[in-house]
């Protein structure tokens, strides 16, 4: 049970260029999250997904994509990356109804220059 | 809206020393409260959590929370710190099912010294 999984660990973009960030759980969780943070703001929830088929905006979306592929996987795009973005990202999951704690990956360390 | 304060970005204590940190919430409803920890280089672990049960709650590692109503408070205690207790720590607050993204707190990085 490898719980939230998140790849790449690091990455290093120049600006203008895209990416996606891949999240996958194994815990049969319905909801999932995409977080970003950065030193002294705490996390900011960027996107979540309530339920497969379902993604809602968070605190700070601009800039971002998100994709439910399925129930276990909830990628976060860049189209075009800005400094701004350079952060580190966390997604999460949690069970949904039935509990209310999130589970959290080892996160994505993004630099762009 | 619901929104977190944690007082104090940095605090340090002796290693043996109480450890304090501080969350005050605010919610329009009964909020259920959390407290996670944070290891360099690391995720969010969930140290323990309120949903309106016992208003003293049990985590791991030693840490206990107390859920004050009318302070709208949920401090985070330890009786003796350890070194390895050195991290940041988030308090994070929910209204609502869970599938209501949590808000957190700007954290706390905790120190211990020898």
């Amino acid at each position: 049970n490898a719980g939230v999984t998140q790849t790449p660990k690091f990455q290093v973009l120049k600006t203008g260029q895209s990416m996606t960030l891949q999240c996958a759980q194994d815990m049969n969780h319905n909801s999932m999250y995409w977080y970003r943070q950065d030193p002294g703001m705490g996390l900011r929830l960027i996107y979540y997904s309530a339920s497969e088929g379902t993604t809602d905006k968070g605190e700070v979306p601009n800039g971002y994509n998100v994709s439910r592929l399925n129930k276990r996987e909830f990628s976060l795009r860049l189209e075009s990356a800005a400094p701004s973005q350079t952060s580190v990202y966390f997604c999460a999951s949690s069970p949904g109804r039935v509990s209310y704690e999130q589970y959290f990956g080892p996160g994505t360390r993004l630099t762009v220059t | 809206a619901q929104s977190v304060t944690q007082l104090g970005s940095h605090v340090s204590v002796s290693e043996g020393a109480l450890v304090l940190l501080r969350c005050n919430y605010s919610s329009s409803v009964p909020p259920y409260l959390f407290w996670y920890v944070q290891y360099p280089n690391q995720g969010l672990q969930l140290l323990l959590k309120y949903t309106s049960a016992a208003t003293l709650v049990k985590g791991i590692n030693g840490f206990e929370a107390e859920f004050k109503k009318s302070e709208t408070s949920f401090h985070l205690t330890k009786p003796s710190a350890h070194m390895s207790d050195a991290a940041e720590y988030f308090c994070a607050v929910s209204e609502g099912p869970g599938n209501t993204p949590l808000v957190f707190g700007k954290g706390t990085r905790l120190s211990v010294i020898a």
